[in-house]
């Protein structure tokens, strides 16, 4: 149980074009999703938190004009890469809470890597 | 500042022989400890969680134990496989927001046959 689930795996785009990535909690409704970013041989920086129908709050020196988060229902959250350079490539990593989860419990994603071009 | 620590850096080791980990941290209050495994290009995978009452866990071949007032944790590794091969992170929740999630920099463990 509890499996948290990305898509796409990998994506490559050119520099300016916008770039989707979904996160999915298969088995559990997700209350609150997080949105991460990991640089080579750095550990995970916490992007923005997100609650299923309010609107994210981002981490201080996260722009939120360019990554764009939407958890529309309780299973799905969606980060939206606006305008992409190639600082902007990075291992994206979702996790997921809930209820029914264990007590403090994140459960995380399998990652997205974006490679700006 | 609340800051977590991890030593060491990297660790190389001999398939089937033990290991420890070590993580201190200076988070306050505390409110829980976990051991995350993390493959290369993969997320990470919940080993434990421990709150301020546990003192030790285990999960397989993995023991964390957790000294609150000294403000130290260990992952101990039983018999290592070539799989165990990964980033080891430890990571602490203070009480005031057990969400945000405060990351070590990891030990990187690599074993060999």
């Amino acid at each position: 149980g509890a499996v948290v689930s990305q898509h796409p795996s990998w994506v490559i785009c050119k520099s300016g074009t916008s770039v989707k990535i979904e996160c999915r909690s298969l088995d559990f409704q997700a209350t609150t999703m997080f949105w991460y970013r990991q640089f080579p041989k750095q550990s995970l920086m916490l992007m923005a938190t997100s609650n299923e129908g309010s609107k994210a709050t981002y981490e201080q020196g996260v722009e939120k004009d360019k990554f764009l988060i939407n958890h529309a229902s309780l299973t799905l959250s969606t980060l939206t890469v606006t305008s992409a350079h190639p600082e902007d490539s990075s291992f994206y990593i979702c996790s997921a809470s809930g209820p029914t989860g264990l007590p403090y419990e994140q459960y995380f994603g399998p990652g997205t890597r974006l490679t700006v071009t | 500042k609340n800051q977590v620590e991890q030593s060491p850096q990297s660790l190389i080791i001999l398939e089937g022989k033990n290991c420890t980990l070590q993580c201190n941290y200076t988070v306050s209050p505390f409110s829980n400890l976990r051991w995350y495994k993390q493959d290369t290009g993969r997320g990470p995978v919940s080993l434990t969680i421990m709150t301020f009452s546990e003192n030790t866990k285990s999960n397989g071949r993995y023991t964390a134990t957790l000294d609150a007032d000294t403000k130290q944790s260990s992952l101990h590794i039983t018999a290592s496989q070539l799989s165990d091969s990964a980033s080891y992170i430890c990571v602490v929740s203070a009480a005031y927001n057990t969400d945000k999630l405060i990351f070590g920099t990891g030990t990187r463990l690599q074993v060999f046959p």
